[in-house]
C-alpha cells in the first residue's frame, strides 16, 4: 500500500513565487525523502530528513517534518522553470523498512 | 563515475513472452532496489537487496515476477508469461549501504506489451 501520499497533485505557478507540496504518511517511519522526477527520467535525490529532525534546508529547497501529525512539506523558493518536475516522497520506516511513495505532485513553473 | 544503468531503456514485446530487464548499480552501492512505475502513477516497490542478506521480496505483485542479483553487482528482473497489466517503467535505484541513505536511479526501462 502506498504510505506517502502527496497534496497537492498538480500545482502551477509563476517563476518567482514559492511552491509548497505536502506529504502525508500513515505509520511510524525512520527517515523521509524528497526526490524529483522530470518527465520520463528516473528520479533524483534531493534531500532527507530524519525523524528525530524537523526541519532542513538545502539550497533552495526547505523540508519539514511533524512525525505527530505525519506529514511532510517542501518549499522550493524562488521557483524556476526548470523546477518543472514530478516531486515524490518516501516514507523509509517500520521493521521490514518498508520502501513507499507516494503519487507525486506535478509542479508546473510558468516563466 | 558512471550512474545505475539501465538495460534496454525501451522493450516492446508481445503478450505471454518473457523479458529480462537489467541493472548495473553504482560501483560499491551494496543495496540495490527495483520499482515500477504505471503512466501517471507513484513508484511501486518490487524488491529490494542488501548485500548477500536474502533479498524483500514482498512487493513482486505475482510469482511471474522475479529477480537476482550475481555477485552482489548486476541485478536482472525477469517477468514470465508476460500480460498487458506488465506495461509500466521499470526503475532501478542503488544506494551506498543501507535502506535510508539517499538512492541513486537509473533511466528506467519502458516496457510495452502488445
Amino acid at each position: 500500500s502506498q504510505q506517502g501520499e502527496e497534496d497537492p497533485q498538480a500545482l502551477s505557478i509563476q517563476e518567482g513565487e514559492n511552491a509548497t507540496m505536502n506529504c502525508s504518511y500513515k505509520t511510524s517511519i525512520n527517515n523521509l525523502q524528497w526526490y524529483r522526477q522530470n518527465s520520463g527520467r528516473g528520479l533524483v535525490h534531493l534531500i532527507l530528513i530524519r525523524s528525530n529532525e524537523r526541519e532542513k534546508h538545502s539550497g533552495r529547497l526547505r523540508v519539514t517534518l511533524d512525525t505527530s501529525k505525519k506529514s511532510s512539506s517542501l518549499l522550493i523558493t524562488a521557483s524556476r522553470a526548470a523546477d518543472t518536475a514530478s516531486y515524490f516522497c518516501e516514507g523509509i520506516g517500520g521493521s521490514n523498512y518498508k520502501l513507499t511513495f507516494g503519487k507525486g505532485t506535478l509542479l508546473t513553473v510558468n516563466p | 563515475g558512471a550512474g545505475v544503468s539501465q538495460s534496454p531503456s525501451n522493450k516492446v514485446t508481445e503478450k505471454g513472452k518473457d523479458v529480462e530487464l537489467r541493472c548495473d548499480p553504482i560501483s560499491g552501492h551494496t543495496a540495490l532496489y527495483w520499482y515500477r512505475q504505471s503512466l501517471g502513477q507513484g513508484l511501486e516497490f518490487l524488491i529490494y537487496f542488501q548485500g548477500n542478506s536474502a533479498p524483500d521480496k514482498s512487493g513482486l505483485p505475482s510469482d511471474r515476477f522475479s529477480a537476482e542479483r550475481t555477485g552482489g553487482s548486476v541485478s536482472t528482473l525477469t517477468i514470465q508469461r508476460t500480460q498487458q497489466e506488465d506495461s509500466a517503467v521499470y526503475l532501478c535505484a542503488s544506494s551506498l549501504v543501507a535502506v535510508d541513505q539517499p538512492q541513486h536511479f537509473g533511466d528506467g526501462t519502458r516496457l510495452s506489451i502488445l
